[in-house]
């Protein structure tokens, strides 16, 4: 069966530390995004991609980067991370104007 | 910019009927989700309209009022299960698959 996939499920970093989190699916799907989600508020968009070679900016995008290498996956780097940056973050992807399939999730903490 | 308010948090009885309510105001406008997300997890997706009226699916109902920037979602003959937080998000990408998230309603039935 076609799945979306996040990797590592839970991250534990230190401030100033490089992250990248893993996200893959096999749906083929030409759409993907990065969202992270805090305690009491919904989900806000960090960076998405509409095709191989396609990035762009969401609404909290600073100190975040994403490319998209293949259809199947958008990895999401952390370039220095900040205890702001402390959430859980979700990717998801989507076929045209359809709805939106979401991973499981990555809960990252940064110390 | 981008305005979408849900009331935060909403409680119901089993069995009863619930409607969470959804406003928005986005620079664009392609149609609108209805997602469930239970705690710790990973909202699925439950219903959608880009025109108006009432969409049907079940024991779960969508409304869309275009002209007045408005959506709801009904629930009827609720379960313990429906316990979940809602998540309204209006695809404000006419050319691709690019959504806004509210924050979301948690909704709590109680026996």
């Amino acid at each position: 069966d076609a799945e979306i996939t996040q990797s590592p499920r839970h991250k534990i970093t230190e401030t100033g530390r490089q992250v990248t989190l893993a996200c893959h699916q096999t749906w083929n799907h030409n759409n993907m995004f990065w969202y992270r989600q805090d305690l009491g508020h919904g989900l806000r968009l960090i960076h998405y991609s509409y095709g191989v070679q396609d990035t762009n900016k969401g609404e909290v995008s600073d100190g975040y980067s994403v490319s998209r290498s293949n259809t199947e996956d958008l990895p999401l780097t952390l370039e220095s991370a900040a205890s702001s940056q402390t959430s859980v973050y979700f990717c998801a992807s989507s076929r045209d104007y359809n709805e939106q399939f979401f991973g499981p999730g990555t809960r990252l903490t940064v110390l | 910019g981008q305005n979408i308010d849900q009331p935060t948090e909403m409680t119901a009885t089993e069995g009863a009927i619930v409607q969470i309510n959804c406003t928005y105001q986005t620079s664009g406008f392609n149609g609108l989700f209805w997602y469930q997300q239970h705690a710790g997890e990973a909202p699925t997706f439950l219903s959608y309209n880009v025109l108006d009226g009432l969409e049907e699916k079940g024991r779960f109902s969508s409304f869309l009022s275009r002209s007045k920037g408005y959506s709801y979602l009904l629930l009827k003959e609720l379960q313990m299960k429906d316990s979940a937080s809602y998540l309204c998000a209006v695809r404000d990408d006419t050319n691709a698959g690019k959504s806004t998230f509210g924050d979301g309603t948690t909704l709590t039935v109680k026996p």
